[in-house]
């Protein structure tokens, strides 16, 4: 079935420095890709997504690229900020597999920044 | 406020007893999904609502676990008979659209459960 493999964390890094979260996936159909983001006291929210292959999603400052030749979708920032602090869930749709309703998470992967 | 309201946000339950767990959705939007977390685990799908209709309860782990949306709007996850391995973070998700055809949902932050 559909899985979604993320880097064990906590991933802990200075203000300014470059952060990566690796995320890999395996899936049967041709799946879009999303981070989703869950700061301190919040609920899940949705950071940036791709739909096809070669793709790069962007927001706030990340970016990850669909690599489907690596089966990748590699979580990317060039200065993290303490704010930046939070737990970083890598996840897939397989329309094809399990339809349009069911995401697919990984297991989630906690950034510390300290000052 | 505007967002995905869960509640209890806490709660503790003898191995046994029957819990119900509420989601209030954002208003006006159609699709309604349960998922359970484990400690240390990523989120993992329970089941699907289109409105009113439970089009997909595929994840549900066993018929203890029951879920309703009478009226399309809130919705109930009721867990009868609860036991130790049912304790977990319990998170409801809306989204405008039917399914995740935007794979934007918008959480609540969660239910946590402890099965004592």
């Amino acid at each position: 079935g559909d899985s979604v493999t993320q880097m064990e964390g906590p991933v802990t890094l200075s203000e300014e420095a470059f952060l990566t979260i690796n995320c890999t996936y395996t899936a049967t159909g041709y799946p879009s890709l999303f981070w989703y983001v869950q700061y301190p006291g919040e609920g899940l929210q949705l950071l940036l997504k791709a739909t096809k292959a070669d793709d790069k999603g962007s927001n706030k400052g990340f970016e990850a690229t669909y690599r489907k030749e690596t089966t990748s979708f590699h979580l990317e920032k060039g200065s993290v900020q303490v704010s930046d602090s939070a737990v970083y869930f890598c996840a897939l749709r397989d329309p094809m597999n399990t339809g349009f309703q069911k995401l697919v998470f990984g297991t989630g992967t906690r950034l510390l920044v300290s000052p | 406020g505007a967002g995905v309201s869960q509640s209890p946000r806490y709660k503790v339950a003898k191995r046994g007893q029957d819990v119900a767990l509420r989601c209030d959705p954002i208003s006006g939007h159609v699709s309604l999904f349960w998922y359970q977390q484990a400690l240390g685990q990523g989120p993992e799908f329970l089941t699907y609502f289109q409105n009113e209709a439970q089009l997909d309860k595929s994840g549900l782990p066993s018929d203890r676990f029951f879920a309703e949306r009478p009226e399309g709007s809130v919705s109930t996850l009721k867990i009868q008979r609860t036991q130790q391995e049912d304790s977990a973070v319990y998170l409801c998700a809306s989204s405008p659209g039917q399914g995740a055809s935007t794979g934007e949902l918008f959480f609540g932050e969660g239910s946590r459960l402890t099965v004592l």
